[in-house]
């Protein structure tokens, strides 16, 4: 299965300030994924990113918020704008079909 | 559109004792299923994973699950917990024949007591 490097691991940031998160796979891989787990929660999906076309975001996430990139097959970006205390989370992407997926290691934010 | 519900958010065995996670889906299509566990500070790992192969699926640190598509569950058991398995599980579907993305359970927190 493929291998997701994630970066960076972890960070702390100012508020009103933006991060970007960038996944990088060892194989070409048409679906990617992004989702976001806030502490002592489970895993929420926050966009589906394919390549060559405009990310699908799920309810209550917005591209102004979360603008993602996905210019080829083997990796995407993730930018979170504007933060806030509220958006400390890990981030994590994700990449696969129905048949398996492969996780990044994720990123610890803290907005402070 | 699918969805995962983990009944128990939190099950506590004692060590060598028998463990049941319990996950129900919901899918309109052929449903992929899986669980991860996922040990404090640490990254998701897969356990096992059903993609309509045999419905008793075998995986990992000896954990089993079995596909009952008549109740539509997905529970994952082992016969004998070890202190290594306190960690936090989830059951994750996904719609093969849809969009393929995955949604993940609330999570299931297990504690092994001594």
């Amino acid at each position: 299965s493929a291998v997701i490097s994630q970066k960076p691991s972890r960070d702390i940031c100012q508020r009103g300030t933006s991060l970007t998160i960038q996944c990088q796979v060892d194989s070409q891989v048409t679906m990617m994924f992004w989702y976001r787990q806030q502490p002592g929660q489970s895993l929420t999906l926050i966009a589906t990113a394919n390549q060559g076309s405009e990310a699908t975001y799920e309810s209550g996430f917005v591209i102004d918020k979360f603008p993602i990139s996905r210019p080829n097959l083997t990796f995407s970006t993730l930018t979170v704008s504007n933060m806030s205390p509220e958006d400390s989370s890990i981030y994590l992407c994700s990449a696969g079909r129905g048949y398996g997926y492969t996780f990044g290691s994720g990123t610890r934010l803290t907005v402070v | 559109a699918q969805s995962v519900t983990q009944l128990d958010s939190h099950v506590s065995v004692s060590e060598g004792t028998p463990v049941l996670l319990r996950c129900n889906y919901s899918s309109s299509y052929s449903p992929s299923l899986f669980w991860y566990v996922q040990h404090p500070n640490k990254g998701l790992q897969l356990l096992l994973k059903y993609t309509s192969a045999a419905t008793l699926v075998k995986g990992i640190n000896g954990f089993e699950a079995e596909f009952k598509k008549s109740e539509t569950s997905f529970h994952l058991t082992k016969p004998s917990a070890h202190m290594s398995d306190a960690a936090e599980y989830f059951c994750v579907v996904s719609d093969r024949n849809r969009d393929d993305k995955i949604i993940f359970g609330k999570g299931t927190r297990l504690h092994i007591l001594p």
